[in-house]
């Protein structure tokens, strides 16, 4: 069965610093994985997905099937980056296609 | 274009009492999930819905939970007798046939007493 985890509950770090949150997944096919972000009283929301390899509001998360890690990061975080932050799982079994979400990590971005 | 709706946004129950959940997709999507997220938990998804057939209802406790989706666009979750670990955030999603970003609503918070 697969499992996301979020080693970390809560991280801050300082407006400038750079950050990166944890993710390590376990599913023994080919991995399809998410960050979602929730902003204070906002929505659920993607952020990037790992096959776009995409640059979102600074943030990037590359694949390490080795380690089975997609780590979250951004070289200098801003005090808007504050949200809770979910790493999630896409598989698909048969017609439907599912996400398994981590704990999450809710960050921190002091001025 | 409107965003996925969901109503109410908070209730409050006391055990054993039922609770419906309402929920509406974005127009055109396919398919709906129902997710359930305890305090300090990501989402669990609940059941997945494509157009009006379930496709994946394996994590939903059956004997209280039921849910429906008639004509293929919105969607009820029901509570049946509630227990006290039924409190949670209930979320409702939307994608496209196949489409890999899931687009969530608001939430429904429940506390049951």
């Amino acid at each position: 069965a697969q499992r996301v985890t979020q080693p970390e509950k809560l991280l801050s770090v300082f407006k400038g610093a750079p950050v990166e949150l944890k993710c390590n997944y376990s599913y023994s096919g080919s991995p399809e994985l998410f960050w979602y972000v929730q902003y204070s009283r906002q929505r659920l929301q993607l952020l990037l997905r790992h096959i776009s390899r995409e640059s979102i509001k600074g943030f990037t998360a590359d694949l390490n099937k080795g380690e089975t890690s997609f780590h979250l990061k951004k070289p200098f975080a801003q005090e808007e980056d504050s949200a809770m932050y979910y790493c999630a799982l896409s598989t698909v079994s048969g017609s439907a296609r599912q996400l398994t979400f981590g704990s999450g990590t809710q960050l921190t971005v002091l001025p | 274009e409107a965003g996925v709706a969901q109503s109410p946004r908070y209730k409050i129950i006391e055990k054993r009492q039922s609770v419906a959940f309402w929920c509406n997709p974005i127009s055109g999507h396919a398919t709906l999930y129902w997710y359930q997220q305890i305090l300090g938990q990501g989402p669990k998804l609940l059941i997945q819905f494509q157009n009006n057939g379930v496709v994946d209802d394996s994590q939903l406790p059956k004997d209280r939970f039921s849910a429906e989706r008639l004509k293929g666009v919105d969607s009820t979750l029901k509570i049946q007798p509630a227990k006290l670990e039924d409190s949670a955030v209930y979320l409702c999603a939307s994608s496209l046939l196949g489409g890999d970003t899931q687009y969530f609503g608001p939430g429904t918070r429940l506390t049951v007493l």
